[in-house]
């Protein structure tokens, strides 16, 4: 059974980096049939993509954010990590971290439970 | 501004079959599979659709999925009062090379 953990501080202050790790159990980040993800959702608001890693270490960001996001894996502790720099107040949000399926092959997608990250000084 | 469009909310009876529509564009809808979450408050989004119609175990047949060019559906028949929840469409965006998301639909069981 697929199980993803979010972890990573829940206060970050304005214009400081923010830092999560997802731990993947159950199955392994250099899997070529997937790719491992980070969503977004702020307080009573939609999904946000934020972006992906494949095993090779190819990376795909969501362009509004491309400019302050990092994503990273680590395959000897099978996790993978996201970096958003200079936050404000709108990067206040829950952060979930995902396997997402190929884009040509489809699939089932797996989601972590969610950590919330608040921006506050 | 979501680059799938939905509706924000949708509402019905028990019993009813109500319909929540995602519109697109050639480049994310138009030639990629659609997905479908669930979502009740508090909690992750689940995955209810993927690759436009296919259920994952467990998900039971009273929802289904549909699509036409550039637009999709999400039907759930049935409907049931534990059916009152957020659900999403989603797609990979060529133009992008992103996933998008629509804005999302409330749906109200009356």
């Amino acid at each position: 059974q697929l199980q993803l953990q979010e972890s990573g501080p829940g206060l970050v202050k304005p214009s400081e980096t923010l830092s999560l790790t997802c731990t993947v159990s159950g199955g392994s980040i250099s899997s070529s049939s997937y790719y491992w993800g980070w969503i977004r959702q702020p307080p009573g608001k939609g999904l946000e993509w934020i972006g992906n890693i494949y095993y090779s270490g190819s990376t795909y960001y969501n362009p509004s954010l491309k400019s302050r996001v990092t994503i990273s894996a680590d395959t000897s502790k099978n996790q993978f990590s996201l970096k958003v720099t200079s936050v404000t107040a709108a990067d206040t949000a829950v952060y979930y971290c995902a396997r997402q399926p190929m884009i040509i092959r489809g699939g089932e997608d797996s989601w972590g439970q969610g950590t919330l990250v608040t921006v506050s000084s | 501004q979501s680059v799938l469009t939905q509706p924000p909310s949708a509402s019905g009876t028990p019993g009813q079959r109500v319909a929540i529509s995602c519109s697109g564009s050639s480049s994310n809808i138009g030639g990629n599979y659609v997905y479908w979450y669930q979502q009740f408050p508090g909690t992750a989004p689940k995955l209810l659709l993927y690759k436009n119609n296919q259920r994952p175990s467990g998900v039971p047949d009273r929802f289904s999925g549909s699509k036409s060019g550039t637009s999709a559906s999400l039907a759930i028949s049935g409907l049931r009062s534990e059916d009152e929840a957020d659900y999403y469409c989603a797609a990979w965006d060529d133009s992008l090379s992103g996933w998008v998301f629509g804005g999302g639909t409330k749906l109200t069981v009356l």
